[in-house]
């Protein structure tokens, strides 16, 4: 199947500083991209939509300014969190689409803001 | 607005046995879907899906039903394995091509 890799694995930063974690499809181009953020407990919650080339679309209540979102190639997409803050502890998974309607998921980020 | 819902949050089985995982939405406008299963810290993997012009999809011991009309759709796994014990997703995609998932439901099945 179809492999979506993330780094890093798991992050640990201090309060203030940024974070950013890579996203890339190892065997086929995906032109959309998709990051996720889950909560203990909690079901995936879609944060933005990144299409090769422009800018993403993020989803209502996420802040564009502090979740940066760059899709510079069909094969890598970068979510940077800025000026972390402990609330922006979470799980961060990407996915890529492969053809209309498949996404395939990366192995997700840990990130912990102390 | 969760427009796609898992209302049960664990269903535990005997090894062996079917498991049959409900999913409902509310947006008419969705016509392909999906299950997923989540390991603890790992990310998704796909499992089976469906689009809106059929309303069953085999693939081994996973079954996914769909039932348009009550906007509701079934992962059934027969034979269960502990190994299938792990968090099932319920997605739904649109027009928009946008994802929407369910809750999730805890799948424990025992030895």
């Amino acid at each position: 199947g179809a492999v979506v890799s993330q780094h890093p694995s798991w992050v640990i930063c201090k309060s203030g500083t940024s974070v950013k974690i890579e996203c890339r499809s190892l065997d086929f181009q995906a032109t959309t991209m998709f990051w996720y953020r889950q909560f203990p407990k909690q079901s995936l919650m879609l944060m933005a939509t990144s299409n090769e080339g422009s800018k993403a679309t993020y989803e209502q209540g996420v802040e564009k300014d502090k979740f940066l979102i760059n899709h510079a190639s069909l094969t890598l997409s970068t979510l940077t969190v800025t000026s972390a803050h402990p609330e922006d502890s979470s799980f961060y998974i990407c996915s890529a689409r492969r053809q209309a309607g498949e996404q395939y998921f990366g192995p997700g980020t840990r990130l912990t803001v102390t | 607005d969760q427009q796609v819902k898992q209302n049960s949050p664990s269903l535990s089985v005997q090894e062996g046995r079917i498991s049959i995982l409900n999913c409902d939405y509310t947006n008419s406008m969705f016509d392909y879907f999906l299950w997923y299963k989540k390991y603890p810290a790992e990310g998704p993997t796909f499992l089976i899906s469906i689009s809106s012009i059929k309303d069953k999809n085999e693939d081994g011991r996973f079954t996914v039903f769909l039932n348009k009309s009550a906007k509701h759709l079934s992962l059934h796994i027969v034979p269960s394995q502990p190994g299938d014990s792990a968090v099932y997703f319920c997605a739904a995609s649109g027009g928009n091509n946008d994802m929407r998932f369910g809750a999730g439901t805890r799948l424990t099945v025992k030895p």
